[in-house]
């Protein structure tokens, strides 16, 4: 299986202030057809998960565009351009490259 | 949206079978995954089945204790797990994604959660 590592684990921030949010993978998730199956989900405290990017860099539907998702291969980064109150829960990453899907373990977010 | 069923309590050893109807879109056009959450712990991907066709996929650790199954009719995913343990404690989601592995968007719709307690 391709396992998913993210960083940090835990993400203090400052209302207004950028915030990152990287995930790397055992193996690369580069496509054949030249997309990265790597996607980003939010689960807000007591609320199910979100999907917020799919495909390394795509933006879901009604996402907020201080959402970005970049990198390729086996490296991939989620940046919050200006953090918001409503932003705080736990970020995911998770390959969807193999048939068999996994996550990272989490990223907490929560507002300094 | 899918509409998952209500919370369940189950003793070690036992079975458990969820579901999750789907409304709003056409389900032959997509598929549904399962996802868990232990307590405290982070998500964890079960497997996959598409509406198209029923082709499955599950993670390794769930091979021969999980079984999942759609009804096109009543456009309702099932998955079925035996011989619980205390550790499937945890909250079930389904989530919409692909019908066919390798078209994938991103699991854009999730279920409210099905709470399993597995306790003697």
């Amino acid at each position: 299986d391709i396992v998913m590592t993210q960083s940090p684990l835990s993400l203090p921030v400052t209302p207004g202030e950028p915030a990152s949010i990287s995930c790397r993978s055992s193996q690369s998730l580069l496509h054949s057809n030249g997309y990265n199956y790597l996607d980003w989900y939010l689960e807000k405290p007591g609320q199910s998960p979100q999907l917020l990017i799919y495909l390394a860099s795509h933006r879901a539907s009604g996402v907020p565009d201080r959402f970005n998702g970049s990198g390729s291969g086996t490296d991939f980064t989620l940046k919050i351009s200006r953090v918001e109150a409503e932003d705080v829960g736990v970020y995911y990453c998770m390959q969807a490259l193999q048939s068999l899907f996994t996550f990272g373990q989490g990223t907490k977010l929560d507002i300094k | 949206q899918v509409l998952q069923s209500g919370p369940e309590v189950k003793k070690p050893g036992a079975s458990v079978r969820l579901s999750c109807k789907a409304s709003g879109y056409t389900f032959t056009s997509y598929g549904i995954n399962w996802v868990r959450q232990a307590p405290g712990q982070g998500l964890e991907w079960m497997g996959w089945i598409s509406g198209y066709n029923g082709d499955t996929n599950h993670a390794q650790k769930f091979q021969g204790r999980v079984t999942l199954t759609t009804d096109t009719s009543t456009k309702t995913a099932y998955m079925e797990v035996r011989s619980l343990t205390y550790d499937d404690t945890a909250v079930y989601y389904c989530a919409r994604g692909e019908a066919i592995l390798g078209a994938h968007y991103g699991l854009d719709v999730w279920g409210q959660g099905t709470t399993v307690t597995v306790s003697s």
